[in-house]
């Protein structure tokens, strides 16, 4: 059974203190994995797609990485706006086209 | 370049009613999904529409929802007869194709007591 798994389930930092989220994952297959960024209230934004293990994408303070069977994101030098939940997802490579099996998540609280 | 949008945000209804939500998603995009999402957990989806034909619905409780996408553009997902564990946010993303970048839309809040 296609699975993901995030850890931790929360995360408090400090202000410019580094660290990063897991993401494990069982899938038949990969097409790719996603990370999205959901704030209270509010649907998921998507961050970044990855497709193959070695695989990694940036963006502000974000680094997305992929290995064979997890993905990290990673943080640097984090802000308050940084707060909120993460989800990981995959999409099998077989099976049901286009479903997202997504992570329950990383709840992250940067305080200043 | 207009997100998915949804309405309504926020519903609250009692037991054994029946309530629906709507979708428009991103002009262009031929895919559109419904996913449900309990407090706590990722989204789990519901049912994926390619243009106006379901793709897949094998998570859908077919005995109480049910969802239509009338001529490849707007959707519309029911539930009837509500349950207490139907509390969730409701979800709408829509892709260019069935394996795209998936983009959601605000989602909408259903309480049911």
């Amino acid at each position: 059974e296609d699975q993901v798994t995030q850890s931790p389930e929360a995360l408090r930092l400090q202000e410019g203190e580094s660290s990063s989220l897991n993401c494990s994952y069982t899938v038949s297959g990969l097409r790719g994995l996603f990370w999205y960024r959901q704030d209270p209230g509010k649907g998921p934004e998507f961050l970044f797609t990855l497709y193959s293990a070695g695989e990694e994408k940036e963006k502000e303070r974000l680094k997305a990485t992929l290995t064979k069977k997890e993905s990290f994101l990673h943080i640097t030098a984090p802000k308050p706006e940084d707060s909120a939940t993460y989800l990981c997802a995959v999409q099998a490579a077989d099976g049901s086209q286009g479903n997202l099996i997504f992570g329950k998540g990383t709840k992250l609280s940067v305080k200043p | 370049e207009a997100g998915v949008a949804q309405s309504p945000r926020y519903k609250i209804i009692e037991k054994r009613q029946s309530v629906a939500f709507w979708c428009n998603p991103i002009s262009g995009h031929a895919t559109l999904y419904w996913y449900q999402q309990i407090l706590g957990q990722g989204p789990k989806l519901l049912i994926q529409f390619q243009n106006n034909g379901v793709v897949d619905d094998s998570q859908l409780p077919k005995d109480r929802f049910s969802a239509e996408r009338l001529k490849g553009v707007d959707s519309t997902l029911k539930i009837q007869p509500a349950k207490l564990e139907d509390s969730a946010v409701y979800l709408c993303a829509s892709s260019r194709g069935q394996s795209g970048t998936q983009y959601f839309g605000p989602g909408t809040r259903l309480l049911v007591l």
